[in-house]
């Protein structure tokens, strides 16, 4: 099994650009998640997917849109890119139904926007 | 709202002695999961060790345990015999009992020395 594959590893944009982060599990996880980590502090939710067919807004969804394809793929898209936005940004994904089930992570992305 | 938080920003701690980091966390749900995440300067995400609420003995993972007392709202992570594969940046985390979401605090970079 992969776990979560998140693409791309690596991306410079420029302001204004706009790009879509891909990020898939084959665990058959019901959620699936996006963080973004800025330097010296914790992972912030973005937004969330509790199970296919639905998504939600976390703690810092402006700027930002999901797409939950199917059960495997959750996408990030951020339409406008601003340098507020430079981050490693994480996707992850868990089953729900028991609280012990912890999340897996993916390899991250990270963003540079100039 | 839940929070968590993490006031030791960085720790030192030699080889092969025991550290312990501190967590403190609020919530008004009366289920609820912690976690510790481990992350080395490679930047993934690793999965230590998890406490429900309901649960009454300490869990343990290999050198790790969680200190977990409930009535003062704190789940310390204990690491044991550390070693310098230890060094890397620890992260307290807890989910809430009808979403997956995690909430993440700020961190601590636990240093091993020779």
């Amino acid at each position: 099994n992969a776990g979560v594959t998140q693409t791309p590893k690596f991306q410079v944009l420029k302001t204004g650009q706009s790009m879509t982060l891909q990020c898939a599990q084959d665990m058959n996880h019901n959620s699936m998640y996006w963080y973004r980590q800025d330097p010296g502090m914790g992972l912030r939710l973005i937004y969330y997917s509790a199970s296919e067919g639905t998504t939600d807004k976390g703690e810092v969804p402006n700027g930002y849109n999901v797409s939950r394809l199917n059960k495997r793929e959750f996408s990030l898209r951020l339409e406008s890119a601003a340098p507020s936005q430079t981050s490693v940004y994480f996707c992850a994904s868990s089953s729900l139904g028991d609280m012990a089930y912890e999340q897996y992570f993916g390899p991250g992305t990270r963003l540079t926007v100039t | 709202a839940q929070k968590i938080t993490q006031t030791q920003p960085g720790m030192f701690v030699q080889e092969k002695e025991a550290v312990t980091l501190d967590c403190t966390y609020d919530t008004s749900d009366q289920s609820y999961g912690l976690f510790w995440y481990k992350q080395p300067s490679s930047g993934e995400m690793i999965f230590l060790i998890y406490q429900g609420s309901y649960d009454e003995q300490n869990a343990t993972e290999g050198r790790y345990s969680l200190n977990f007392q409930k009535a003062r709202k704190s789940a310390n992570l204990v690491i044991s015999a550390s070693q310098l594969g230890d060094s890397a940046m620890y992260f307290c985390a807890m989910r809430g009992w009808n979403t997956g979401k995690l909430i993440f605090g700020q961190g601590t970079t636990l240093q091993v020395k020779p």
